[in-house]
């Protein structure tokens, strides 16, 4: 079975910082790896996916994440932080296929300080 | 991506009652997927929701606690019964496009018991 980790609960970061925030995961085969934002009382917004191909992705709001197979993981990055990034993200992987469920991590808070 | 209509977006219920919560897609999905946000915490898949069939239930979900409906393929109901305070929760409504490999989520449907 798939899971997802994401070690930290809470992060703090000064606006205009460089951001990254961590993901593990644990699946037998090719993982489907998706970051996902939650802003108070809002959905989630798809920030970026990886598939297959290049490594690093590219998000929209200036994010990109960095997939390492040899670590298992698929860190967040953001090279300079935002008040409006404050928000809850997570991780998820999905199956190699895409009629399959995802998985979520426990999330990770981030706040902006000014 | 598709775009996610779910219907109510927040309510508050008796303790005893039942919500029906709607999800409406605005072009023909592949899967369709229930998920539950308890306070501060991630999300948990509830079930698959399944055309013209039984939903598939993930363990500790059951169809007599949640039955759901998907009478097509851009339309699914979940209905929380017998609700109790533990229910309270933000329930979202998930789907995955024919031959897309992306996940979009509706809004949310924030529900408090009381």
């Amino acid at each position: 079975a798939q899971s997802v980790t994401q070690p930290d609960i809470h992060i703090t970061v000064s606006e205009g910082a460089s951001l990254e925030l961590r993901c593990n995961y644990s699946y037998g085969a090719t993982p489907y790896l998706f970051w996902y934002v939650q802003s108070p009382g809002q959905g989630l917004q798809l920030l970026l996916k990886y598939f297959s191909g290049d490594t690093l992705v590219q998000g929209i709001k200036g994010f990109e994440a960095e997939f390492k197979r040899s670590q298992s993981s698929f860190n967040l990055r953001k090279p300079s932080v935002h008040w409006s990034d404050a928000a809850e993200y997570f991780c998820a992987v999905g199956a190699g296929n895409a009629g399959n469920m995802l998985t979520f991590g426990g999330g990770t808070r981030l706040m902006v300080k000014p | 991506s598709a775009v996610i209509s779910q219907k109510p977006s927040r309510d508050i219920c008796q303790r005893g009652t039942s919500l029906t919560i709607q999800c409406q897609v605005d072009s023909q999905v592949t899967m369709m997927f229930w998920y539950r946000q308890q306070p501060g915490q991630s999300l948990t898949l509830i079930a698959t929701a399944n055309q013209g069939s039984e939903a598939t239930y993930e363990s500790g979900f059951v169809i007599d606690k949640f039955p759901i409906s998907r009478p097509n393929l851009t339309f699914s109901t979940l209905t929380v019964s017998n609700m109790s305070p533990e229910d309270s929760s933000i329930y979202l409504c998930s789907v995955v496009r024919q031959g897309r490999y992306g996940y979009t989520f509706g809004s949310g449907t924030r529900l408090t018991v009381v």
